[in-house]
């Protein structure tokens, strides 16, 4: 069974550009994360989906962060425009929704904003 | 709002020597992971936990939900060097939960 994929793996942009990341979830998963990873330290999510619907964003920066799932599978994270500030892994998480399976991780996006 | 602290930040240890990490809360969770993160990759789940007290092994891991609700424990029995990494906790307030608060993880190092 395939995993989290997720790409660009990498992503160098200066300041004041826009980036955008793509996240496909494992098949089958209705929820989908998404999860900032500043550098030594652990994920904190900025976004949870269920099918397309977006359940919790409270911690999405929404001046200049913003998702989308159409037709509940795929997602993108979008950044416009980016600062200094936001250089971290960017990591994309599915899970299952019947309550009892824990969310899988993709390998994450990294990005440095100069 | 919910943080979680780990213990000990980093530690170095000898190939084949036990390893025992803690997660503790302010806050009471009902579910807890842990998982581990390798150099340029995304976590993976070592285990989870789901009732106050429950012991779940996986290999040569072992990891145990707090009796107060408020801490998780790891232990690696045996360490290799491919344990090396970043160990994780994770806790929700949710039964089975979907939404999780990550710690700022324990680095461990396996001298050979």
């Amino acid at each position: 069974e395939a995993g989290v994929v997720q790409s660009p793996r990498y992503k160098i942009i200066e300041k004041k550009q826009p980036v955008a990341f793509w996240c496909n979830p494992i098949s089958g998963h209705n929820t989908l994360y998404w999860y900032r990873q500043n550098l030594g330290q652990g994920p904190e999510l900025l976004i949870r989906y269920e099918n397309e619907e977006a359940v919790d964003d409270s911690q999405l920066p929404k001046d200049r962060f913003s998702a989308e799932r159409l037709k509940g599978v795929d997602s993108t994270l979008k950044i416009q425009p980016a600062e200094l500030g936001d250089s971290a892994v960017y990591l994309c998480a599915s899970s299952s929704d019947r309550g009892y399976e824990t969310q899988y991780f993709g390998p994450g996006t990294r990005l440095l904003v100069l | 709002g919910q943080q979680l602290n780990q213990s000990p930040q980093s530690m170095f240890i000898q190939e084949g020597e036990d390893v025992s990490m803690n997660c503790t809360s302010s806050s009471i969770f009902n579910t807890w992971l842990w998982y581990k993160q390798d150099p340029g990759e995304g976590p993976v789940l070592l285990i989870a936990l789901y009732k106050a007290g429950e012991l779940t092994s996986n290999g040569r891991l072992t990891a145990q939900f707090g009796i107060t609700r408020k801490d998780s424990f790891l232990n690696i029995s045996a360490s290799i060097p491919s344990d090396v990494g970043i160990y994780f906790c994770a806790g929700s307030v949710d039964n089975y939960g979907q939404n999780f608060v990550f710690g700022p993880g324990t680095r461990l190092s396996v001298l050979p």
